[in-house]
């Protein structure tokens, strides 16, 4: 089974730098999707940023950012400019590529504080 | 309007009630969602449903149950609450198929419904 780590469960910003959040998960699969999903206070989840394995770009949205590394099998978002609505729960999520494939798999969560 | 929309937003039952949790959505997918969110847990399926006539167990079923009325409709029960149900409801919606067209697989959420059971 899939499996996603997120090892920092709380994290800080000062307001204009920049926070990267780990996210590291396990699988045996070749293909598949990560995604950044983002929840604040009004617990909405938005995605912020998704990956496709097969594509070795980094994917770039704005001022989010991803590195990564499969062969790591790493997936790290990076904010730059960090700005007070940044401040949220991010969650890290697998799932498998195909159509068969259903379930995205989450981390636990990192919650991020901006500092003003 | 919201293009998955969840009611209750907020309840506040008794332990042993019956509770229902609806889900309706505009985006035309086939495949529907119900995860719980606890703190420090992250979100955890519950159910799933590829079509009106396909429903599937997540890894947490045991007390949950659903129904999936039309395709746009999928409601979540609770058929005697306890309090170790308390927590963040969220329907979802995808693809049906995220490798085709562009897709990605991504989930498209609804804004939680949030439970507490006494």
């Amino acid at each position: 089974a899939q499996t996603v780590t997120q090892s920092q469960p709380e994290m800080s910003v000062q307001e204009a730098e920049t926070v990267t959040l780990s996210c590291t998960y396990d699988t045996s699969e070749s293909d598949y999707y990560l995604f950044w999903y983002k929840q604040p206070p009004s617990r909405q989840m938005i995605l912020v940023i998704r990956q496709e394995a097969y594509k070795q770009q980094n994917a770039t949205e704005n001022r989010f950012s991803v590195n990564f590394q499969k062969a790591a099998k790493s997936f790290s978002l990076k904010i730059s400019d960090s700005q007070l609505g940044d401040a949220a729960m991010y969650f890290c999520a697998y799932r498998t590529a195909g159509a068969g494939s259903y379930q995205l798999t989450f981390g636990k969560g990192t919650k991020l504080s901006v500092i003003p | 309007d919201a293009d998955v929309t969840q009611t209750p937003r907020n309840r506040i039952t008794k332990t042993g009630k019956r509770i229902m949790l609806e889900c309706s959505q505009t985006k035309g997918h086939d495949r529907m969602y119900w995860y719980r969110q606890d703190p420090g847990l992250g979100l955890r399926l519950i159910y799933y449903s590829f079509d009106v006539k396909d429903i599937n167990k997540g890894e947490i079923s045991d007390g949950y149950s659903v129904s999936r009325q039309a395709q746009a409709k999928f409601s979540l029960s609770l058929e005697s609450a306890i309090p170790n149900q308390t927590a963040l409801y969220f329907c979802a919606t995808s693809e049906i198929n995220p490798g085709l067209a562009g897709g990605t697989g991504e989930l498209f959420f609804g804004e939680g419904s949030r439970l507490t059971v006494l």
